[in-house]
């Protein structure tokens, strides 16, 4: 079946301006994340959606940062007024619930490139 | 702060090489642990997912096993084949309300070298 897909791959932006990531979950999966790979750190957590309320944003690194979903599926991390620490890779996953035992399933990731 | 290391940093074996790798993580409010792969230009992809202590998984020539009360999981490559060069995450699953939330560590590269 269709995993996680993310749009866009790639986006190179100017400092300043806005962006747009979204994330298509898996069918059906209720739980989905958004992460970060900034060169040279590890996977770090933004927030968590259930549903579509965000019951965890701790991880969001400035009110730059805001995500939504709706319908239960589809969502999209905004950073306004980008920075050049901003640039990374935006990983987004989904899982069926937040048991224990449940993967979650990431997608290709957008790479963003603040210039 | 939640501290997940893993060790190597990197990692260059030849092929037919059985490699191991660690990832050590807090022995606190353990909740779960989890093995991605990730390879350039793909999703990373789901190895293993580890809860109780003592657990030992298995995926082909991949396995891992799992010690909570020390907090360290090793993740073993029997006969490494090129096609095995990856970055290798661990990530950590704290109980409470973590919602979830994995902690990664930064990943060990490994190349397998033909």
């Amino acid at each position: 079946g269709a995993g996680v897909s993310q749009s866009p791959s790639n986006k190179v932006t100017e400092k300043g301006k806005d962006v747009e990531l979204r994330c298509d979950p898996i069918s059906g999966h209720t739980a989905l994340y958004w992460y970060r790979q900034s060169l040279g750190q590890g996977l770090e957590f933004l927030i968590y959606f259930q549903g579509n309320s965000a019951p965890d944003k701790s991880g969001l690194p400035s009110d730059r940062f805001s995500a939504e979903r709706t319908g239960g599926s589809v969502s999209t991390l905004t950073i306004q007024r980008t920075q050049q620490e901003d640039s990374a890779v935006y990983l987004c996953a989904s899982s069926t619930t937040r048991r224990k035992t449940d993967t979650q399933y990431f997608g290709p990731g957008t790479r963003l490139t603040v210039l | 702060i939640l501290n997940v290391e893993q060790s190597p940093q990197s990692l260059h074996v030849q092929e037919g090489d059985s490699t191991n790798f660690t990832c050590s993580f807090p022995s606190s409010n353990f909740y779960a642990l989890h093995w991605y792969r990730w390879e350039t230009a793909k999703s990373p992809e789901a190895l293993f997912v580890m809860t109780l202590n003592g657990d030992e998984k298995k995926k082909g020539r991949i396995s891992a096993t799992l010690n909570t009360k020390e907090g360290y999981s090793y993740l073993y490559i029997k006969g490494s084949q090129p096609e095995d060069s990856a970055t290798y995450l661990c990530a950590f699953r704290a109980g409470g309300t973590s919602y979830g939330k994995l902690t990664f560590g930064q990943g060990t590269i490994l190349t397998v070298h033909p």
